[in-house]
């Protein structure tokens, strides 16, 4: 069975820290595809990036990056020199190849960045 | 480019009457639609999901339905609210076929009184 995992439910840090926010899944398919998303407080959610299971190479995309490492089964998101605006609910999201049509989230962290 | 919409954006309804919720995508053919229901302070829960015009698949047993009367039309219905309705609903799509990141509108905050 398919299960994400964001054990942190809430993250505070101060403005300019950088913050890193845990993403666990299980899957028994070889191929999948895993997620995230972020939650303004404005309530949409917004794409954030997609990775699949054959592309472990960490990606960078301005301040945000992600570190995807199949051995531990993560997926987790560092946000650098955190911001305000980063201020958000963020959720990991999985869809096996097999059930594609679907994509199980993970609970979400909120994280507060305080000026 | 595709948009999605969602109305009303805000509903207060009192207990037992009926619902009745839009989505549209504009931009894209045969997407797949997906409702998501986000209780307060909670993740998202799916709901319904639909890969073509009549085509509904139920995720959770309760008192909602969904239906697709056009490719790009998705709705949420209910014939009685209960309290327990009481959430943010998500409507989202992506492309048919492969696995591929979801959309979502901008949401639909209902209060069931």
């Amino acid at each position: 069975a398919q299960k994400v995992t964001q054990a942190q439910t809430e993250i505070s840090v101060v403005e300019k820290e950088d913050v890193t926010l845990d993403c666990v899944y299980e899957t028994r398919d070889t191929t999948y595809y895993l997620f995230w998303y972020k939650q303004p407080p404005s309530g949409e959610l917004v794409f954030l990036i997609r990775r699949n299971s054959f592309d472990e190479q960490n990606e960078i995309s301005g301040r945000y990056s992600w570190n995807f490492q199949k051995s531990t089964s993560s997926f987790n998101f560092t946000i650098t020199a955190s911001q305000v605006v980063d201020s958000a609910v963020y959720f990991c999201a999985l869809s096996e190849d097999t059930s594609y049509d679907k994509v199980i989230f993970g609970p979400g962290t909120s994280l507060s960045v305080i000026p | 480019s595709q948009t999605i919409h969602q109305w009303p954006a805000t509903l207060v309804q009192p207990v037992g009457s009926p619902l009745s919720l839009e989505c549209t995508v504009e931009g894209t053919s045969n997407p797949n639609l997906y409702w998501y229901r986000q209780a307060a302070g909670r993740g998202l829960q799916l709901l319904f999901y639909s890969v073509g015009i009549g085509q509904i698949s139920s995720e959770v047993p309760q008192n909602l339905s969904a239906s697709r009367p056009q490719d790009r039309q998705f709705i949420l219905s209910s014939k009685k609210l209960l309290l327990s309705d009481s959430g943010f609903y998500l409507c989202a799509w992506n492309l048919r076929g492969f696995v591929n990141e979801q959309f979502f509108g901008p949401g639909t905050r209902l209060t069931v009184l």
